[in-house]
């Protein structure tokens, strides 16, 4: 197992276009979240899936994101009608059932121009 | 409501000075917390686990220390080198925050050669 795959590694887009990320998350983890970082800060979080379930979405999550994890395996991050306050780094996180730390991935530096 | 506040914002040291990194969080009532470093333009490495029932955790030249009564964090460097520059993140898992790591804005090390 390599850990956590994010896709792509970078992204530019022009304001208005519609983005989607891919993360694959260590097999055997249940749990995967997505999180969203601005320069300087920490992690915020977005959301998180226990297998194909989306049980929980912050209030930062506007309805131009939307977040699947179909059957459970990979998961998909769209956002539709970029602003340029999207820019970010976004970052997929998995975690087995329990308490037991998350594992990150490299994350998608999303540039809105 | 969980907040995780990490001092000081930025940091500079020469090489082969033992520093350490301070966080604190306002909820004592957590079940772990989780140390990561971030270098650059990347995702986040996880450095250390300390469990809720743990003083304190250890790897190679780091070392964390958690009160939870006290709502603290410490990690410990030993003898830094320029490769140790980094953002360092801690983040907390709090019985009120579901399965949702809550972040500090992280502490800037800079070690100089």
């Amino acid at each position: 197992d390599t850990g956590v795959s994010q896709d792509p590694r970078h992204k530019i887009t022009k304001r208005g276009q519609n983005v989607t990320f891919r993360c694959d998350p260590i097999s055997e983890h249940n749990r995967l979240y997505w999180y969203r970082q601005t320069l300087g800060q920490g992690p915020e979080f977005l959301t998180y899936f226990q297998n194909e379930a989306q049980l929980e979405k912050s209030r930062l999550l506007s309805d131009r994101f939307s977040a699947e994890r179909p059957k459970g395996s990979f998961s998909t991050l769209e956002i539709q009608r970029t602003e340029q306050g999207d820019s970010a780094m976004y970052l997929c996180a998995s975690s087995p059932d329990g308490y037991y730390g998350y594992t990150f991935g490299s994350g998608t530096r999303l540039t809105v121009v | 409501k969980q907040e995780v506040t990490q001092i000081p914002a930025a940091l500079s040291v020469p090489e082969g000075e033992n520093l350490v990194l301070n966080c604190s969080f306002t909820d004592s009532a957590i079940y772990n917390l989780q140390w990561f470093r971030q270098d650059p333009g990347k995702g986040l490495t996880s450095l250390l686990l300390i469990q809720s029932s743990q003083r304190e955790q250890t790897s190679g030249r780091l070392n964390a220390s958690l009160d939870k009564s006290s709502g603290r964090s410490t990690l410990y460097i030993a003898a830094s080198q320029p490769g140790d520059s980094a953002t360092y993140l801690c983040a907390v898992f709090s019985e009120d925050s579901s399965y949702k790591l809550i972040f500090g804005s992280g502490t800037r090390l800079l070690v100089r050669p």
